[in-house]
């Protein structure tokens, strides 16, 4: 079974630029994740997507980041401006819908350097 | 609201020898609880998770944890840890009426030869 994929692996930007990062997570999740990781801290949910509708995006500064998940499957996450302290990991995760407790899978994530 | 403690940010040990790795965690409601591992340039991959039942979980790769409600602990326990075990390790919890993970701040564990 394919995991949850990621891309780019790795990105570095200037600060005011613009990215952007793209998931495909498992076949049939209904439930996608984007968490934030900076380093030497644990990650940080962002946004939460059920399908294609939002269901927790109360941490995402939306002043500056976005995301969609346009068809419930594959998602982009946009960052413009970037500031240097977005600087960070951001991982997708995917998880079946359904039964509560389910497992959480994550994706290697995108390394965001910002300068 | 939930939150998770980790109570050491690094811990070393030798090779073969066991170790425990600390997690505390505070929450106003039901809560499954869970262990990740994240090794260098990886992403998170599950350990072991408790959902209901038994309070002593079993894992993957030799790992076991307990929970226990009453100290609102769910510490994590190897044995014998070999030198691959070396990387960084999450606890984590859910509400039960939720699906949306909160992290403690991880624990590197480094296995010395």
């Amino acid at each position: 079974e394919a995991g949850v994929a990621q891309s780019p692996r790795y990105k570095i930007i200037e600060k005011r630029q613009s990215v952007a990062f793209w998931c495909n997570p498992i076949s049939g999740h209904a439930t996608l994740y984007w968490y934030q990781q900076i380093l030497g801290q644990g990650p940080k949910l962002l946004i939460q997507f059920q399908n294609n509708g939002v269901v927790d995006d109360s941490q995402l500064p939306k002043d500056r980041f976005s995301a969609e998940r346009l068809k419930g499957v594959d998602s982009t996450l946009k960052i413009q401006p970037a500031k240097l302290e977005d600087s960070a990991v951001y991982l997708c995760a995917s998880s079946p819908a359904g039964h509560r407790g389910n497992t959480i899978y994550f994706g290697e994530g995108s390394w965001l350097t910002v300068v | 609201a939930q939150s998770v403690t980790q109570l050491d940010s690094q811990v070393p040990v030798f090779e073969e020898a066991p170790v425990e790795l600390r997690c505390n965690y505070s929450s106003s409601v039901s809560v499954y609880l869970f262990w990740y591992v994240q090794y260098p340039n990886q992403g998170l991959q599950l350990l072991l998770k408790y959902l209901s039942g038994s309070t002593l979980v079993k894992g993957i790769n030799g790992f076991e944890a307990e929970f226990n409600k009453s100290q609102t602990s769910f510490h994590l326990r190897k044995p014998s840890v070999h030198i691959s075990d070396t990387a960084e390790y999450f606890c984590a919890v859910m509400k039960t009426s939720g699906s949306r993970l909160t992290f403690g701040e991880g624990t590197q564990l480094t296995v010395n030869p």
